[in-house]
């Protein structure tokens, strides 16, 4: 169960967009629609942003976008606003009731 | 609104046990499966387990497999995590988590607690 590999660190300036690629393999990005993303702010709780790769749950702003491309996911945010500065994480389903999350990418908003 | 409230966390010393609870509401628990996540001071999160809606179907990660136990209580809206032989690497916040999808779907983790701390140290 090696962990997804995400970028240490994206920046970006308040209206860009940035994207957080994460990578794994065949056997768990590659192979099941079941790719999600947390937003993680210092000292909170993960929340939900994305999953099933490109889902958005209710109250998650449309600026977050999901996709997913062989074994690599991407997280795109759009127009960039402070309170976007967190650390963010995949996770993967990895086959028999196993999960796989990511290293995490922190997000520094310029 | 979905809460969940962990707890039963502290400090320990190396290969004795402690059991964490998560209480549940705001949604049929007995409907999801239940995960446990957790994360190191200052690391990237880890996946550790996930129980069904009836705890009929459990999995571990490698790193607590035959260590850790994960159950539930559905009369109680209740999630449990024993964890024995701990090792001072098992130091970290713990959170749990409600499946996105009830039933028998696999899904990822949606709502979180707040996580409760686990210090292994002598």
């Amino acid at each position: 169960q090696s962990a997804l590999t995400q970028p240490a660190s994206v920046s970006g300036s308040p209206g860009q967009s940035i994207t957080i690629s994460c990578t794994g393999t065949s056997s768990d990005v590659g192979n099941y629609n079941l790719v999600s993303w947390y937003q993680q702010h210092p000292g909170t709780a993960p929340k939900l942003m994305i999953s099933e790769g490109s889902k958005r749950p209710s109250g998650v702003s449309n600026r977050f976008s999901g996709s997913k491309s062989g074994n690599t996911a991407s997280l795109t945010i759009s127009g960039l606003q402070a309170e976007d500065e967190a650390d963010y994480y995949c996770c993967s389903y990895a086959g028999s009731l196993t999960w796989v999350f990511g290293g995490g990418t922190k997000l520094t908003v310029l | 609104q979905v809460q969940l409230v962990e707890s039963g966390g502290g400090v320990v010393q190396p290969g004795r046990s402690l059991r964490l609870s998560c209480a549940a509401s705001g949604f049929t628990f007995s409907l999801y499966g239940m995960h446990w996540v957790r994360q190191a001071p200052g690391k990237e999160l880890q996946w550790v387990a996930v129980i069904s809606y009836d705890g009929s179907n459990i999995h571990y990660a490698e790193s607590v497999k035959g260590r850790f136990t994960i159950s539930r209580d559905n009369s109680k809206n209740t999630l449990y995590l024993q964890m024995n032989s701990l090792r001072p690497e098992d130091t970290a916040v713990y959170y749990c988590a409600k499946k996105k999808e009830e039933g028998g779907v696999e899904a990822p983790p949606d709502y979180w607690g707040q996580g409760t701390l686990v210090t292994v140290s002598s």
